[in-house]
């Protein structure tokens, strides 16, 4: 199984400040069949990017994904209010699929 | 567009049985994968399995397989969880959402998720 860590834990910050979240594998995801999702109090998971690095449908271009490996990054380059949120990785090139633990990111 | 809407809140006790639902609409049901997603109380999300509707090729982790069942109707376009005998470590949001074409795909969109609460 592949175990997804994603760093920081929490990542406390100022609106308009840029975001660098960190998703490291265990073993290299096959393909860079690697999505982020973004999830709010309350709410269920929102896609964001898939492959890696393409952004979903309606996903504003302040966020990109990048990587390839077992190291990629979620970057949300000016951070909006409405972009306080907890964010997963998940990896689906290997069975089982997986999740990282999450990373939330809180206003400073 | 393709939309996923669950059953509502559930209430049991240990040892009871449950179905909860993922009905879908604006799309074809039988060609796209679904999938279940569980999200324990305050905790992080989890790959539970996904089925295709089509045929009801069904693939699980192996953290679930054996505790829990995926099944789908595909004539009234559902697809289902399914407990013969609930624990309250079970207690959490279930989420369903589509796999698209490929089971080896993200998930999008989701449903908006059914929480179970068991508790004696």
């Amino acid at each position: 199984e592949i175990v997804l860590t994603q760093s920081p834990g929490t990542l406390s910050l100022s609106p308009g400040e840029r975001a660098t979240l960190s998703c490291r594998a265990s073993q290299s995801v096959s393909s860079s069949y690697l999505a982020w999702y973004q999830q709010k109090p309350g709410q269920a998971p929102r896609l964001l990017i898939y492959g890696a690095s393409s952004r979903a449908t309606g996903i504003p271009d302040r966020f990109s994904g990048s990587g390839s490996g077992t190291d990629f990054t979620l970057t949300i380059s000016r951070l909006e209010p409405e972009d306080f949120a907890v964010y997963y990785c998940q990896q689906y090139g290997s069975k089982p699929r997986t999740f990282g633990q999450g990373t939330k990111v809180e206003i400073k | 567009e393709v939309q996923l809407v669950q059953s509502g809140a559930e209430v049991k006790k240990p040892g009871e049985s449950l179905k909860i639902s993922c009905k879908g609409s604006g799309y074809s049901f039988t060609s796209y994968w679904i999938g279940w997603v569980r999200q324990m109380p305050g905790k992080g999300l989890e790959w539970m399995g996904i089925i295709y509707p089509g045929d009801s090729d069904t693939r699980y982790s192996p953290s679930f397989q054996g505790q829990v069942t995926i099944s789908a109707d595909k004539s009234i376009s559902t697809a289902y969880l399914q407990w013969s005998s609930l624990k309250a470590s079970d207690t959490a949001m279930y989420y369903c959402a589509s796999s698209g074409v490929y089971s080896r795909n993200w998930f999008d969109p989701w449903g908006q998720g059914t929480l179970v609460t068991v508790s004696s």
